[in-house]
This record gives structure tokens, sequence and C-alpha cells, in this order.
């Protein structure tokens, strides 16, 4: 069975200072992992997707995340936050031979204090 | 290109009806997938459509059930409603394929069981 853990509910960052949202998962195979934001009152968007080569990955809104498959981690992050960047961010994981489930974490609140 | 749209967007439903959400992927994606999200449980998978085809089935009773048409339109239907399915019903699609699993998620339908 897959899973995901994101093992911190809640993140408060500084403006400007960088963050990191931590991500681990668990498949029986090489993983596609996901990394999606919804923000209040606002459906849930796409970020930013690891499919195969470079471990390093860029998305939207200056957000990146590397992928570790030795630590079997996919943390997001940013250099510099914003207060707008404040949401909730769900990491999720979709297993090469089991096409079409996707498994999210619990998701983790990012806060931005200006 | 026009986003995932949902309808009705607010349900309440008495205990032991039906409901039946209706979901409308973006142009050209093939591939739908239905999750139940409440504060508690988070992000749940319930199913998965492509090519008219369930292809992935997540845990939830046989009250829940789905389809998806030829246009790639999906339907979901519960019964026999309890308290307990009231949540934000979401619907995703995607391109289906290795290259296009990200999923684009529509703005849910939220259930009320009283």
């Amino acid at each position: 069975a897959q899973s995901v853990a994101q093992p911190e509910d809640q993140v408060n960052v500084a403006e400007g200072n960088p963050l990191t949202v931590k991500c681990t998962y668990s498949v029986s195979g090489n993983p596609y992992l996901f990394w999606y934001v919804q923000y209040p009152n606002r459906g849930l968007q796409f970020l930013l997707k690891y499919i195969t080569g470079d471990n390093l990955v860029k998305g939207s809104y200056g957000f990146e995340a590397e992928f570790n498959k030795s630590q079997t981690s996919f943390h997001l992050k940013k250099p510099s936050a914003l207060v707008s960047d404040s949401a909730l961010y769900f990491c999720a994981v979709r297993d090469r031979t089991n096409a079409g489930k996707s498994t999210f974490g619990d998701g983790t609140t990012l806060t931005v204090k200006p | 290109k026009a986003g995932v749209t949902q309808t009705p967007r607010y349900l309440i439903k008495t205990r032991g009806q039906q409901v039946t959400l209706s979901c409308s992927p973006i142009s050209g994606h093939r591939s739908v997938s239905w999750y139940q999200q409440t504060p508690g449980q988070g992000l749940q998978f319930l199913f998965e459509y492509f090519s008219e085809t369930q292809r992935n089935k997540g845990n939830f009773p046989g009250r829940f059930s789905g389809r998806q048409f030829s246009n790639s339109r999906s339907e979901m239907n519960v019964s026999t409603l309890e308290l307990g399915d009231s949540a934000l019903y979401l619907c995703a699609s995607s391109g289906g394929t290795a290259s296009s699993y990200e999923q684009y998620f529509g703005p849910g339908t939220r259930l009320t069981v009283t």
C-alpha cells in the first residue's frame, strides 16, 4: 500500500525567510510525486511534479522540490517566503504500477508572517 | 481552456436519501478522479475513471458509485446517505498518462446530510 506523511501540521515562517514543507512517501515501486496548494476559499491547485530525471524540480510561484530516493522524501521549498504563500499544502504520490490511484498527505498549513 | 466544473456547488440532503454529483473535466482530459475531503480525514480517494472505465477504487462502501460518459463527463452517486457523508467532494481531471498525471481540481460540491 502506498502512503504519504507530512510530519508537520503547521509551519510558520517570517516573510523573506526560506521555507520548507516536508513530505515522505512509501510506495512499492518508483513514484510519481506531486505538490498541490489550497488557498482559503479556493480549490486545490497543482504546483509541481516529479516524474523522472533531475531530482530538483521547479514549479509555480517560485516553489521547488527535491526528490530524494534514499530518504523517500520530496520536500517543498522556496528561497524567500511571501505572505501570499500562506495556504494549505498537500503532497501526493502515485505508484507507477498502480495507475490511477493518488494518495494525499494530510496537509501542512503554511503561515507566513510579515 | 475552461477549468473543471462541478455541479451543484452546495447540496443539503436528508439521511437515507441519495444524491448525484456531476463533474465536467478540462477539455481533452480522459481521466476523472473523485475525492472526499473532510477536516478529520483529509483527502480520501474514491475512484478514478479513464475512458469510461473505472481504473481504480478507494476504500469506500458500495453506496458510493460513479460512472464516466463518452465525453469524459463523470457523475458520482451516493445512496442511502449517512450523516458521516457530509463533506466536500472534489473532482479532478488529468490527461491520465505518464506525462500528464497531474490533476486539476474543481471547486467541489459541499454536501450536508441532516
